[in-house]
């Protein structure tokens, strides 16, 4: 159980364009995900925290204009980059916190990640 | 800011040989630690969530022990497996009721076969 899906692995993109990056946990709800992005040989950076029907909240130095984050469904949330620049190419990789879980120590689980490229 | 260090950085073992590595964090306001590894081309995977200060958890041959006072928690692998080869990644929650994860950069484990 707990399976969370990206989608695409992997894309290349021209300069300018824009890019949209599904998630979705495929076992369970989630009223939370939240979206990373991962630069070489540095941690996991959270980039924002994108809830079920509300805006998302983005984390300080995140452009909410260029990074367009939709929550529609407990299933679902797509994160957009908008204008895309080389600065962008990244691994951008999502998690997903279960609703139904009892307790305060929330457990997140991890989609596989997507590696954007912009030439 | 928080700061999760992890070291070290990468490890490389030869198949059978234990091995630990360790995650430092705050220890002021601690609530939890996470632990995840991380195979190439894989999600992350959720090993283990630390509470208690002295806490010791166990799944088959690794185990993580905790303590917040001095804020530190030892990942431990015993008679590693090429199949134990992955970044492994502590992390720790902060934000109230989003409990967003602070990550450190893992530690990137190789086992020879």
């Amino acid at each position: 159980g707990a399976v969370v899906s990206q989608h695409p692995s992997w894309v290349i993109c021209k300069s300018g364009t824009s890019v949209k990056i599904e998630c979705r946990s495929l076992d369970f709800q989630a009223t939370t995900m939240f979206w990373y992005r991962q630069f070489p040989k540095q941690s996991l950076m959270l980039m924002a925290t994108s809830n079920e029907g509300s805006k998302a909240t983005y984390e300080q130095g995140v452009e909410k204009d260029k990074f367009l984050i939709n929550h529609a469904s407990l299933t679902l949330s797509t994160l957009t980059v908008t204008s895309a620049h080389p600065e962008d190419s990244s691994f951008y990789i999502c998690s997903a916190r279960d609703t139904g879980l009892a307790g305060g120590h929330y457990e997140q689980y991890f989609g596989p990640g997507t590696r954007l490229t912009v030439t | 800011i928080l700061n999760v260090e992890q070291s070290p950085q990468s490890l490389h073992v030869q198949e059978g040989d234990s091995t630990n590595f360790t995650c430092s964090f705050p220890s002021s306001n601690f609530y939890a630690l996470h632990w995840y590894r991380w195979e190439t081309a894989k999600s992350p995977e959720a090993l283990f969530v630390m509470t208690l200060n002295g806490d010791e958890k166990k799944k088959g041959r690794i185990s993580a022990t905790l303590n917040t006072k001095e804020g530190y928690s030892y990942l431990y692998i015993k008679g590693s497996q090429p199949e134990d080869s992955a970044t492994y990644l502590c992390a720790f929650p902060s934000g109230g009721s989003n409990y967003k994860l602070t990550f450190g950069k893992g530690t990137l484990l190789t086992v020879n076969p």
